[in-house]
């Protein structure tokens, strides 16, 4: 079965740092870019971050709202992408997600979107 | 940034009922539009992704239409396990966008 289980959520003094895991199980993690999501309470998706496998060059790139702050890395021996969140402000409040994302290939364009969820980690910034 | 516009915010319909959900970018993202439903406190499932192809395991009753700046998600006939709020992303360009989201509830 594919799964994704994030942790590494909790109670954060602004400021603060934290770093979220999402561990992968049933395919093949290498092969595959991942994406990380949050949601704040009551509120709507909103993408933070994205790394391409290492099969594209291992790249990323980031929201404007948490661009340099936030970076995202992998272990593919060990099936795990990373959140690491610094300088934590109370709006980084939020359920975060990880996602597996499926390549589209358009001529010289890739295209991805993510087609399997894990069940997230809450993260509270509070002093 | 592409904003994604999904209308209306809440559908009220009764079981067995067609439900239509309609979403706009801000500018094309050709065929590169997917949408996700979400129960509360779960995660979002994919439902649609290249804005008509059905995810694994997804009921024919859900299809998804639309191309450049105008989709659509149908619900032939909904079950009550139907009953969520649905969103659509665009992936087309980055930032990913989401619309605010639909909630569909029970008449």
């Amino acid at each position: 079965e594919v799964q994704l289980v994030e942790s590494g959520g909790g109670l954060v003094q602004p400021g603060r740092s934290l770093r979220l895991s999402c561990t992968a199980s049933g395919f093949t993690f290498g092969d595959y870019a991942m994406s990380w999501f949050r949601q704040a309470p009551g509120k709507g998706l909103e993408w933070v971050g994205f790394i391409r496998s290492k099969a594209y060059g291992g790249t990323t790139e980031y929201a404007a709202s948490v661009k340099g702050r936030f970076t995202i890395s992998r272990d593919d021996s060990k099936s795990i992408a990373y959140l690491q969140m610094n300088s934590l402000k109370t709006e980084d409040t939020a359920v975060y997600y990880c996602t597996r994302d499926r390549v589209v290939l358009v001529v010289y364009a890739m295209y991805y979107y993510m087609d399997v969820w894990g069940k997230g980690t809450t993260v509270t910034v509070s002093s | 940034e592409i904003v994604m516009t999904q209308s209306p915010a809440t559908l009220s319909v009764s079981p067995g009922e067609r439900a239509t959900l309609s979403c706009r970018a801000s500018q094309s993202v050709s065929s590169n539009l997917a949408w996700y439903q979400q129960k509360p406190g779960q995660a979002p499932r994919l439902l649609i992704y290249g804005a008509s192809t059905r995810a694994t395991g997804i009921p024919a009753r859900f299809s998804g239409s639309g191309s450049g700046t105008e989709f659509t998600l149908t619900i032939s006939s909904l079950q009550s396990e139907d009953f969520a709020v649905y969103y659509c992303q665009q992936y087309n360009n980055w930032p990913k966008t989401f619309g605010q989201g639909t909630k569909v509830e029970i008449k």
